[in-house]
C-alpha cells in the first residue's frame, strides 16, 4: 500500500530535549516536505527536499533541521524544542516535477507534539 | 511574502444546502490544489488546477481557477454529512517548490 509513515504519532517532551520525528515514504517520490498545523494558521511549510541531499527552507524553518540521506526518508529534527513548537506536524511527499511545485501531495497521518 | 487568503474560516450549513470556499493569492500562481481534511485526519488531495479559467467537476464538487490565476473557488452542491471537514487550497508559483496553503475553511453540515 502506498503510504507516508510518520513516527511518533504522539509525543510529550520537555523544553530543550532533542527529538526526531521520522518520515518514510514507499512511493519512490523525489519531493518531500514538512508542515506544521496550528489553529487558525492552516498548514505552514517548514522544510522541503527536491531529492537526496537537496533541501531548502520553507516559511517557518526556525528551530528545525532536516536531512535527506536516502530517497525514502526525511526526518525532522528539533535540536532544542521550545513550547512554541507545540503543534501538529505533517510529512508529505510528491512525485518530481520540473519547473516548480506540482502534483498531488501525499500526507502522513500526522505527529502531535507537545513541548512543556 | 506570498500569501494565500481563504474565506470563510467557518461555515455551518443545513444538509442539502450549497457551500462555497474562496482562495485569493497575493501573487500569480502556476497551479492551485485543493485538499480535504476530515476531523482528526490528514489532508487528502482533491484536485489540481493549472490553466487560467479552468473549471473541473467531481460529482457534487466544482473547482474554478480564476482568469488571472490568483484566485480559486470550491463549490459543493447539496452538501451531505460526509462533506464535513476542513478544505484547504494550496498555491504554488512558477519555479519554486514551495506550497503556500490557505488557512482553511471548516465546514460543518447539520443533518
Amino acid at each position: 500500500e502506498a503510504q507516508v509513515t510518520q513516527n511518533p504519532r504522539y509525543l510529550i517532551t520537555v523544553t530543550g530535549k532533542k527529538l526526531t520525528v521520522t518520515c518514510s515514504q514507499n512511493m519512490n517520490h523525489e519531493y518531500m516536505s514538512w508542515y506544521r498545523q496550528d489553529p487558525g494558521l492552516g498548514l505552514r511549510q517548514i522544510y522541503y527536499s527536491m531529492n537526496v541531499e537537496v533541501t531548502d527552507k520553507g516559511d517557518v524553518p526556525e528551530g528545525y533541521k532536516v536531512s535527506r540521506k536516502e530517497k525514502r526518508n526525511f526526518p525532522l529534527i528539533l535540536e532544542s524544542p521550545s513550547p512554541n513548537q507545540t503543534s501538529l506536524y505533517f510529512c508529505a511527499s510528491s512525485p518530481a516535477s520540473t519547473g516548480g511545485a506540482s502534483g498531488e501531495l501525499f500526507f502522513g497521518e500526522g505527529s502531535r507534539l507537545t513541548v512543556l | 511574502g506570498q500569501q494565500v487568503m481563504q474565506i470563510p474560516q467557518y461555515q455551518h450549513v443545513q444538509e442539502g444546502e450549497d457551500f462555497t470556499t474562496y482562495c485569493n493569492s497575493s501573487t500569480t500562481l502556476s497551479n492551485i490544489q485543493w485538499y480535504k481534511q476530515r476531523p482528526g485526519g490528514h489532508p487528502v488531495f482533491l484536485i489540481q488546477l493549472v490553466k487560467s479559467g479552468e473549471v473541473k467537476k467531481q460529482k457534487r464538487l466544482t473547482f474554478q481557477f480564476g482568469e488571472a490565476k490568483k484566485n480559486s473557488s470550491l463549490h459543493i452542491t447539496a452538501t451531505q454529512t460526509t462533506d464535513v471537514g476542513t478544505y484547504f487550497c494550496a498555491g504554488a508559483t512558477s519555479g519554486t517548490y514551495k506550497y503556500i496553503f490557505g488557512t482553511g475553511t471548516r465546514l460543518k453540515v447539520l443533518a
